[in-house]
């Protein structure tokens, strides 16, 4: 079945890093492929903050995130990872992995990451 | 980046009733990159239709997308109870991935 499985529910302290997975199965995971981070805040937009290319590792970032984010993968572990540094309140929020490339955007089930003091 | 403006904000409608939704972007979009979504509180957005015309596995035909250049539709046929929910389109032809606002769709 061709899906992405994610990492479960994280609380953390502000000033705290989160690091968040996404498990690919189903289709070979570095077949012209990207994978974006998005996150959707309480009540607010989906909010894209970065992707990286299964293929080679290439990754780009929202300048918003640039300095406290990481996006990586492990193409033996068919996973993509996302690691945000230096939590605030404001980081409190559903983050999602989303393929784009094949025929239509697949996209992991969210991770609630909560941040609170 | 490209903005995705949603309208209306809110729809009333009754169970039965046609829903048009619109999305309208900043600059021309490939219709090959449009994608719809329905979200109900606490879950993870469902993908009702991508490449602006096409439904995904088990979306019933009620939803209908269309469109091209910057103004893309989302139509439900008859409502049913069940899609009462947010709807919001994405585009992913140019990075950044970009979203509409949403378009609310409540019982009247």
């Amino acid at each position: 079945q061709v899906q992405h499985v994610q990492s479960g529910p994280e609380v953390k302290k502000p000033g705290a890093s989160v690091k968040v997975s996404c498990k690919a199965s189903g289709y070979i995971f570095t077949d012209y492929y990207a994978i974006h981070w998005v996150r959707q805040a309480p009540g607010q937009r989906l909010e894209w903050m970065g992707w990286i290319y299964a293929g080679d590792g290439e990754t780009r970032y929202s300048q918003k995130f640039q300095a406290r984010i990481t996006i990586s993968r492990d193409s033996f572990a068919t996973t993509a990872y996302m690691e945000l540094s230096t939590l605030t309140l404001d980081d409190t929020a559903v983050y999602y992995c989303v393929r784009i490339g094949g025929s239509h955007p697949l996209w992991g089930q969210g991770t609630l990451v909560t941040v609170s003091s | 980046e490209i903005v995705l403006t949603q309208s209306p904000g809110t729809l009333s409608l009754s169970p039965g009733e046609r829903a048009t939704l619109f999305c309208t972007a900043s600059q021309s979009v490939s219709t090959t990159y449009l994608a719809w979504y329905q979200q109900k509180p606490g879950q993870a957005p469902r993908l009702l239709i991508y490449g602006t015309f096409s439904r995904a596995t088990g979306v019933p035909d009620r939803f209908s997308g269309s469109g091209s250049g910057t103004d893309f539709t989302l139509v439900i046929s008859r409502l049913e109870p069940e899609d009462f929910a947010v709807y919001f389109c994405q585009q992913y032809a140019i990075s950044p991935l970009t979203f509409g606002g949403g378009t609310k769709v409540e019982i009247k």
